[in-house]
């Protein structure tokens, strides 16, 4: 398995400002993923993100709101820019298991909870 | 009034008894699915998993089912616990890494 370690946990934001939220792995992964969790709802894909390589957003998810990098095969960050109140939600990193080729498992962090008043 | 998607389904048992959770799938393609687990403040953890050859996987005290004909997954936990209480979501894809599509998520809640 793979250890993800996402910061800020959590943040209190104010609206019209920006948050850029990391992600680091313990071992090396071809990719990585960002979620949304919405209060009560369940996860949304935002985007993949591969090292050296433009992130590819999923529908309703634009460049400009959730910009990402991927500097390296163990790190991404994900910036959610301009908040508003609607922007409030979990951001999760997950990866896929480095070490078993045949399943495509996904490892989570514990999740960022943001929060912009 | 109620506003759409910010209430999970819920399931209470008993403590010791067995716990089935649904979920119904969204594309026929999808080959490999994952049920997750996820407690409160932290992310989802991994709980069982099954291709699209199996109809059944087992774990310890968790089955996993899966019909493809109706597009229906579901998870048994066998004598269920208090440390069980969480919400569950299942989850598929279509040979696309870890580019996972979720279900809406079942609570459950285990009452001593």
């Amino acid at each position: 398995s793979a250890v993800i370690s996402q910061k800020p946990s959590r943040d209190i934001c104010q609206r019209g400002t920006s948050l850029t939220i990391q992600c680091q792995v313990d071992s090396q992964v071809t990719m990585m993923f960002w979620y949304r969790q919405q209060p009560g709802q369940s996860l949304t894909l935002i985007a993949t993100a591969n090292q050296g390589s433009e992130a590819t957003y999923e529908s309703g998810f634009v460049i400009d709101k959730f910009p990402i990098s991927r500097p390296n095969l163990t790190f991404s960050t994900l910036t959610v820019s301009n908040m508003s109140p609607e922007d409030s939600s979990i951001y999760l990193c997950s990866v896929e298991d480095p070490f078993d080729t045949l399943n495509t498992e996904a490892f989570f962090g514990q999740g960022t909870r943001l929060t912009v008043v | 009034g109620e506003s759409v998607g910010l209430h999970l389904p819920t399931l209470s048992v008993q403590e010791g008894d067995n716990s089935i959770i649904n979920c119904a799938y969204s594309n026929s393609a999808s080959d490999y699915f994952i049920w997750y687990k996820q407690e409160s403040g932290k992310g989802p953890q991994f709980i069982i998993d099954i291709r699209s050859n199996m109809d059944k996987r087992q774990g310890q005290r968790v089955t996993v089912l899966l019909n493809k004909t109706v597009k229906h997954l579901s998870l048994q936990i066998a004598a269920t616990q208090p440390g069980d209480s969480a919400v569950y979501f299942c989850a598929e894809t279509r040979n696309q890494g870890g580019k996972l599509i979720f279900g809406q998520g079942t609570e459950l809640s285990v009452k001593p």
